[in-house]
C-alpha cells in the first residue's frame, strides 16, 4: 500500500517558470490537501478538495492552481514561479465521514527552490 | 494571527527526563490532532482527540484535550533519543465545507543520550 505519493522530490525552478507538483493516493480517500512548510514554521494550507471536481482555497492560494479530475490525483500547478514560493510542499489525504476526519496521511514532500 | 500557539518552540533535554508540549488557541476545535515529523519526511499522525477532557495514552506519550476543546498537551515520560523530532499540533474546526486542519508552528524536540 503506497499511501500518498508525491513527485518530484526535489526541483529547482527559475523565476517565471511553471511546473506541476504531482500527488496521488491509493487509499480511496475523499479529501485531499496541499500544504507548504517554510523553515521553522508549521504547515499552511494552499488548496483542498472534498471530492473529484470540487476544489477550494486555503490560507495561501495566491500563485497556485489545482484540479481534481479523479479521486486519486490532486496536482498543484505553479504558473509563474517566484522566490517566495521556495518551500517544501506536502500533499495529504483523509477519509472524512460527515466532513469529520480522524487523521491525515501525508506524502514525503517536494522540496522546491526558485532562483 | 496564529490560530494555534504551540510552546515551547525548541526543547533540548537529556534521556530519561519528562517533558510537556502545549498547544493553545482561542478557537474551539471539533478535534485536535498531534503529528510527529522527521527530517525529509511528511508528518505522521500520533493521535486524534475529539472529546473535551479526553486523555489518550500511547506508550510513554500522554495526550490531553482541554475541557473547552481549545487547547491540548502532549506529555512524554522518560524521553528517549528516538523521540527526537518535530511535534505538530493541528486543530480541525470542521468548516461547513468539511475537515480543514490548522497547524501550530511545531516544537522541535531533541533528546540527548
Amino acid at each position: 500500500n503506497a499511501g500518498v505519493t508525491q513527485t518530484p522530490k526535489f526541483r529547482i525552478l527559475k523565476i517565471g517558470q511553471s511546473m506541476t507538483l504531482q500527488c496521488t493516493q491509493d487509499m480511496n480517500h475523499n479529501y485531499m490537501y496541499w500544504y507548504r512548510q517554510d523553515p521553522g514554521m508549521g504547515l499552511k494550507l494552499i488548496y483542498y478538495s472534498v471530492g473529484a471536481g470540487i476544489t477550494d482555497k486555503g490560507e495561501v492560494p495566491n500563485g497556485y492552481n489545482v484540479s481534481r479530475s479523479t479521486t486519486e490525483d490532486f496536482p498543484l500547478r505553479l504558473e509563474l514561479a517566484a522566490p517566495s514560493q521556495t518551500s517544501v510542499y506536502f500533499c495529504a489525504s483523509t477519509l472524512a465521514t460527515g466532513g469529520r476526519s480522524y487523521g491525515y496521511t501525508f506524502g514525503s514532500g517536494t522540496r522546491l527552490t526558485v532562483v | 494571527t496564529q490560530l494555534l500557539e504551540q510552546s515551547p518552540q525548541f526543547l533540548s533535554i537529556q534521556e530519561g527526563e519528562n517533558l510537556t508540549v502545549y498547544c493553545n488557541s482561542s478557537s474551539v476545535f471539533s478535534s485536535l490532532q498531534w503529528y510527529r515529523q522527521e527530517p525529509g519526511e511528511g508528518p505522521v499522525l500520533l493521535v486524534t482527540v475529539v472529546t473535551g477532557g479526553e486523555v489518550k495514552k500511547l506508550k510513554r506519550l500522554t495526550f490531553q484535550f482541554g475541557d473547552a476543546r481549545k487547547d491540548s498537551s502532549l506529555h512524554i515520560t522518560a524521553a528517549q533519543p528516538g523521540d527526537t523530532g518535530l511535534y505538530l499540533c493541528a486543530g480541525d474546526r470542521l468548516e461547513t465545507s468539511g475537515s480543514r486542519l490548522t497547524f501550530g508552528e511545531g516544537t522541535q524536540l531533541t533528546v540527548n543520550p
